[in-house]
């Protein structure tokens, strides 16, 4: 694809429920970035994957959210037991190389409401 | 972890005005500082960088510039259009063993009035 891809792009579930969502990146680009914006907040880092390293996982709000990337490509966050203040955007971003001094782009980004 | 503040949260300014909007890091290892521009409903898209190697980088109405010493860099929009209306994010990379990640500011919200 021509851009960061990111399903579904909107996500309604019940207040418990376990939720899935998906990032494709750009192919051939080596790390990976989630980040989560509340109605009229900032972005706010998640988790971060670069290459075959260890993720950044500095940024996860509870041991409810994780994530995993398979083969270096795909990636999955997940939230499980979900809240009512886990609803949010959740934006994927990915960068080339995996290298500094690079631009990241961005994903349309996954709507989570949780009722 | 890197630490970005970023003022004024808010900025509305008449059409044709200036605008700038100003961050600051903490980590001292950080050499790119990329912004970011988000309209309502859109997703962010990069519209200017900088690296460390530079103080300052231009490109049309738009301006960056770098202190190091002092750990900030600020965005100036030069002759304002209310199509410049959107939310600016600042970010700064970081070094060590997450080298490349990306912190962001918390974001500008930005309204021209024609």
């Amino acid at each position: 694809g021509a851009g960061v891809s990111q399903s579904p792009s909107n996500k309604v579930t019940e207040k418990g429920k376990d939720v899935e969502l998906r990032c494709d990146p750009i192919s051939g680009h080596t790390a990976l970035y989630w980040y989560r914006q509340s109605l009229g907040q900032g972005l706010e880092f998640l988790i971060y994957f670069q290459g075959n390293s260890a993720p950044d996982k500095s940024g996860l709000p509870s041991d409810r959210f994780s994530a995993e990337r398979t083969g270096g490509s795909v990636s999955t966050l997940t939230i499980q037991r979900t809240q009512q203040e886990d609803s949010a955007v959740y934006l994927c971003a990915s960068s080339p190389r995996g290298a500094r001094n690079t631009e990241a782009f961005f994903g349309q980004g996954t709507r989570l409401t949780v009722v | 972890g890197e630490n970005v503040e970023q003022h004024p949260s808010t900025l509305s300014v008449q059409e044709g005005d200036s605008a700038v909007i100003k961050c600051t890091y903490s980590d001292s290892a950080s050499n790119y500082f990329p912004w970011y521009k988000q309209e309502l409903g859109k997703r962010p898209q990069l519209i200017i960088d900088i690296r460390s190697n530079v103080g300052e980088k231009k490109d049309q109405r738009i301006a960056v510039t770098l202190n190091k010493t002092a750990k900030h860099f600020s965005l100036h929009i030069t002759e304002t259009q209310p199509e410049d209306s959107a939310v600016y994010f600042c970010a700064a990379d970081a070094g060590g063993t997450s080298y490349g990640k990306l912190t962001f500011g918390q974001g500008t919200i930005l309204t021209v009035h024609p």
